[in-house]
């Protein structure tokens, strides 16, 4: 079946400007993942959706993100009046419930903010 | 929070030769150890995952051993190949109620020279 896809798969934007991202998970999968990567460096957390848990949001980095999943399916991280510091690429992921469980990852968004 | 310190950061070796990555974490409640590998433009793809219950796990020439009193657990690659030449992180799973969140170490770079 299909993995977990994400678009656009590049984005450049005006600092300032709003951008949004979408992740589609993997069907079945009950929890997702949105990850930031900045170039050389590990893999950041951002937020977790887990069924119709409220969202653990410990690792968005400021109130300019922020993210929402829709039917327990796609989800859309949007940042606001983007800086410059938020160029990166944005991962998703998603697994089936629980702790111990294979998180797959889409192919991420590149966010330039120029 | 957990905090994951990997090393080296890049590793250089010869075909053949084994290559091994350390990585350190601080939250004792950690309870679940999966080690990514991400070639160049791809997305991270799981390799193998250990749970504190268990010291040692192999799967063909990769093993990962955790030493849950000293807090760190290792990757093994044995007999190189030059596709083994990736970025490896390892991450951690922490206990209590961060039921989704992967704290990633730095990432190694692995080179493996025909």
């Amino acid at each position: 079946g299909a993995g977990v896809s994400q678009s656009p798969s590049n984005k450049v934007t005006e600092k300032g400007k709003d951008v949004e991202l979408r992740c589609d998970p993997i069907s079945g999968h009950t929890a997702l993942y949105w990850y930031r990567q900045s170039l050389g460096q590990g893999l950041e957390f951002l937020i977790y959706f887990q069924g119709n848990s409220a969202p653990d949001k410990s690792g968005l980095p400021s109130d300019r993100f922020s993210a929402e999943r829709t039917g327990g399916s796609v989800s859309t991280l949007t940042i606001q009046r983007t800086q410059q510091e938020d160029s990166a690429v944005y991962l998703c992921a998603s697994s089936f419930s629980g702790r111990f469980n294979e998180q797959f990852f889409g192919p991420g968004t590149r966010l330039t903010v120029l | 929070g957990e905090n994951v310190e990997q090393h080296p950061s890049t590793l250089s070796v010869q075909e053949g030769d084994s290559a091994v990555i350390k990585c350190t974490y601080s939250d004792s409640a950690s309870n679940y150890f999966p080690w990514y590998k991400q070639e160049l433009g791809k997305r991270p793809q799981l390799i193998i995952d250990i749970r504190s219950n268990v010291g040692e796990k192999k799967d063909q020439r990769i093993a990962v051993t955790l030493n849950k009193t000293a807090k760190h657990f290792s990757l093994h690659i044995t007999e190189t190949q030059p596709e083994d030449s990736a970025v490896y992180f390892c991450a951690t799973h922490a206990g209590g109620t961060s039921y989704g969140k992967l704290t990633f170490g730095q990432g190694t770079i692995l080179t493996v020279h025909p």
